[in-house]
């Protein structure tokens, strides 16, 4: 079974701070991918990032794939009440087809103004 | 656009009764997924499709069933549902790109107690 281990699981920062969200696996991903979920509703995409050392950056959020494509970062800058819900990443394209995704547990953030 | 569409968004059951969880995509996507959400646990894959008329099992099958007659619509089943059911559940679509890049669209959940 592909484990994708996020951490930390909770983080409650104050407004402004910078945080930075791990995704690690001993597996190997063709891409990574980063969803945003708030309470009541679906995870939305962020970003995808599929060549290893790969950053991509979406207004404050820089996303990292790491060089063996284990392992990947978010790190959010100057952090916001809007940046508050649940973050995760998942892995796609090593089960036998690029359909399935491997969920981590997530991280839930909450800013605090 | 609605995107994927899951009715309904709230259900109470009591043990032992039956339900199906109705999911619909206007996108014209290939793949559907049906997922369960547990606090803790993150999203689990529960069956999915990668086109009209196939499904497969995910990594948490058991006590569902799921059916794929129509390419937007993806229904999934419990047949007998137990306490251990109550989660809420996600569906979501995406298009194949066949190199694993393909996002997943997510609905909004339905929220289902099993009592």
């Amino acid at each position: 079974t592909q484990l994708l281990e996020q951490s930390p699981q909770f983080l409650s920062i104050q407004e402004g701070e910078n945080l930075t969200v791990y995704c690690n696996s001993s597996s190997v991903f063709s891409s990574l991918q980063w969803y945003r979920q708030e309470p009541g509703e679906g995870p939305v995409l962020l970003v995808t990032v599929v060549t290893g050392g790969e950053v991509k950056k979406l207004k404050r959020l820089t996303f990292q794939f790491g060089d063996a494509r284990k392992d990947s970062s978010l790190h959010i800058t100057a952090a916001q009440p809007g940046d508050t819900g649940l973050y995760l990443c998942a892995g796609g394209g090593t089960q036998g087809g690029s359909e399935k995704l491997v969920f981590g547990k997530g991280m839930k953030l909450t800013v605090n103004p | 656009n609605a995107g994927v569409t899951q009715t309904p968004k709230f259900r109470v059951l009591k043990t032992g009764q039956s339900m199906t969880l109705l999911c619909a995509q206007d996108m014209n996507h290939e793949y559907m997924y049906w997922y369960r959400q547990d606090p803790g646990m993150g999203l689990r894959l529960i069956h999915y499709s990668v086109g009209e008329g196939t499904t497969a099992k995910g990594e948490v099958p058991d006590g569902y069933n799921v059916s794929r007659l129509k390419k937007q619509n993806f229904l999934l089943g419990l047949e007998s549902a137990a306490p251990s059911q109550t989660s809420v559940y996600f569906c979501a679509s995406s298009a194949p790109t066949g190199n694993g890049e393909e996002p997943q669209h997510f609905g909004d959940g339905t929220r289902l107690s099993i009592l």
